[in-house]
C-alpha cells in the first residue's frame, strides 16, 4: 500500500519568505508527527498529532513554526519568515495508535538563501 | 523530562564481528521499545520492537530488555558492511497516546 508521502522534496527559499511543508499520512494512522533533522544530527521533535486531542507543540523551536492537520489526515507544517539556520531536512512520519511504529515519509529538504 | 541516552560513536566493528548497541531511558513507566535504522540520506525504517524482558531475536538481530535496569540494546551478528547506520532507540510510555521520543542515534561502522 501507499506509504507517507511528502511534497516537495526540495525547497529552496530566500531568507525572509514563508514556506509550507505537506505531509500525506498513511490512509488510517490517527498519529502524525514532524521531526527536523541537520546535517549529520539527531531526530529534532517538533510537533505531534494525536487523534482528535490537542497537538504536542513542544518542539517547535519558535513562533515561526506552526502546522496543521485537516480532517485527522494531511497536515501542512509553515515556517513563517525562514532564516538560514531553518535549513534543514523535514520528516514526517505517522502510526496507528495500537502499534506506534512509525512510518516516516522521505522528508522534504530545506534550503534557504 | 522523558531522556533517551544513546552513545553517539561512531562504532568501529570488524566485518563478521558482533555490534553492539546500547540505550538507556529515564521513564520507568517505558512498556514497549524500538530500534530503527537510518541510512545516510535515507529515512528511519524500522529493525526490531521488544516489549518484554529479555531477548527477542529476529535473524541477524537480537535485541535485549532489561526494564528494571532501563535499559535496552541491540545486537547485530555477523555484521556486513551494508549494516553501516545510524541506530535509533525509542521507548513507548504506557499510555499510548504519548508521544514517542527518540534517541540521538549510535552511527556505526562496519569495516570491511
Amino acid at each position: 500500500g501507499a506509504g507517507v508521502s511528502q511534497s516537495p522534496s526540495n525547497k529552496v527559499t530566500e531568507k525572509g519568505k514563508d514556506v509550507e511543508l505537506r505531509c500525506d499520512p498513511i490512509s488510517g494512522h490517527t498519529a502524525l508527527y514532524w521531526y527536523r533533522q541537520s546535517l549529520g544530527q539527531g531526530l529534532e521533535f517538533l510537533i505531534y498529532f494525536q487523534g482528535n486531542s490537542a497537538p504536542d507543540k513542544s518542539g517547535l523551536p519558535s513562533d515561526r513554526f506552526s502546522a496543521e492537520r485537516t480532517g485527522g489526515s494531511v497536515s501542512t507544517l509553515t515556517i513563517q519568515r525562514t532564516q538560514q539556520e531553518d535549513s534543514a531536512v523535514y520528516l514526517c512520519a505517522s502510526s496507528l495508535a495500537s502499534t506506534g511504529t512509525q512510518y516516516f515519509g522521505p522528508g522534504t529538504r530545506l534550503t534557504v538563501l | 523530562q522523558k531522556e533517551v541516552e544513546q552513545n553517539s560513536g561512531p562504532l568501529s566493528v570488524p566485518e563478521g564481528a558482533i555490534a553492539s548497541l546500547n540505550c538507556t531511558y529515564s521513564d520507568r513507566g517505558s512498556q514497549s521499545f524500538f530500534w530503527y535504522r537510518q541510512y545516510s540520506g535515507k529515512s528511519p525504517e524500522l529493525i526490531m520492537s521488544i516489549y518484554s524482558n529479555g531477548d527477542k531475536e529476529d535473524g541477524r538481530f537480537t535485541a535485549q530488555l532489561n526494564k528494571a535496569s532501563q535499559y535496552v540494546s541491540l545486537l547485530i551478528r555477523d555484521s556486513q558492511p551494508s549494516d553501516s547506520a545510524t541506530y535509533l532507540c525509542a521507548p513507548r510510555a504506557m499510555n499510548r497516546d504519548d508521544k514517542i521520543i527518540f534517541g540521538k542515534g549510535t552511527r556505526l561502522h562496519i569495516l570491511p
